[in-house]
């Protein structure tokens, strides 16, 4: 099946930094999600993007589809932006429906 | 508010015991999956349904059913709870799946331990 990687695993930053989460996958999808999951465990939809580039506030992603990644893009980091970041596939060559998550970024920015 | 709701948000059960984790949305979306998360691995697919009557197998099926007779309503069912079932489970939804979704909705997770 598809293998979905993220890099990296761990990151700490200071407050105000900016950060590139990259996720890879190995074979041709469907669509892209990126969530964010805040320490209370609730997981958020940041972005939708099978392909191109969409930003949303802080938030940005790019997804190059003909070489199989995607970057999350986080500009002036906030400590409301810790959390663990998972990147999510649809796999063209399954039957449609089958959505499978990378392991995670975990965040921590600190003040 | 609209979104995907699930029950209950806690549970304890004795390895043998059976329930039913339910999960519900009111957003018309044809597409509705279960997911467990367990420390260091990440989301894993348990079932998925894209439409009533219609239901798949994920990527860690054993030891759950699922069935879906309606479209708002996704119950997933534990047969005979065993302690490696302890972990968080999720269900989304999305308005459809394939190229044309738009996105995942989650619920806010049922965490289950079984002793």
């Amino acid at each position: 099946g598809i293998q979905v990687e993220q890099s990296p695993p761990d990151l700490i930053l200071q407050e105000g930094a900016n950060s590139t989460l990259r996720c890879n996958f190995s074979d041709s999808v469907n669509n892209l999600q990126w969530f964010h999951q805040n320490p209370w465990g609730q997981l958020i939809n940041l972005f939708y993007i099978p392909s191109g580039t969409k930003q949303n506030g802080r938030l940005s992603a790019t997804t190059v589809a003909t070489e199989r990644y995607s970057l999350l893009y986080i500009s002036s980091s906030q400590t409301t932006d810790s959390g663990v970041y998972f990147c999510a596939v649809e796999p063209r060559k399954t039957s449609y429906d089958k959505v499978i998550f990378g392991p995670g970024t975990s965040l921590s920015v600190i003040p | 508010n609209a979104g995907v709701t699930q029950t209950p948000k806690f549970q304890v059960l004795k390895t043998g015991q059976s329930m039913t984790l339910q999960c519900a949305q009111d957003m018309n979306h044809e597409y509705m999956s279960w997911y467990r998360q367990d420390p260091g691995m990440g989301l894993r697919l348990i079932h998925y349904s894209v439409g009533a009557g219609i239901t798949d197998q994920g990527e860690v099926p054993n030891g759950y059913n699922v069935s879906r007779s309606t479209t708002e309503d996704f119950p997933l069912r534990l047969l005979s709870a065993a302690p490696s079932q302890t972990s968080v489970y999720f269900c989304a939804s999305s308005l459809t799946s394939g190229p044309r979704s738009y996105g995942y909705t989650f619920g806010s997770g049922t965490r289950l331990t079984v002793v």
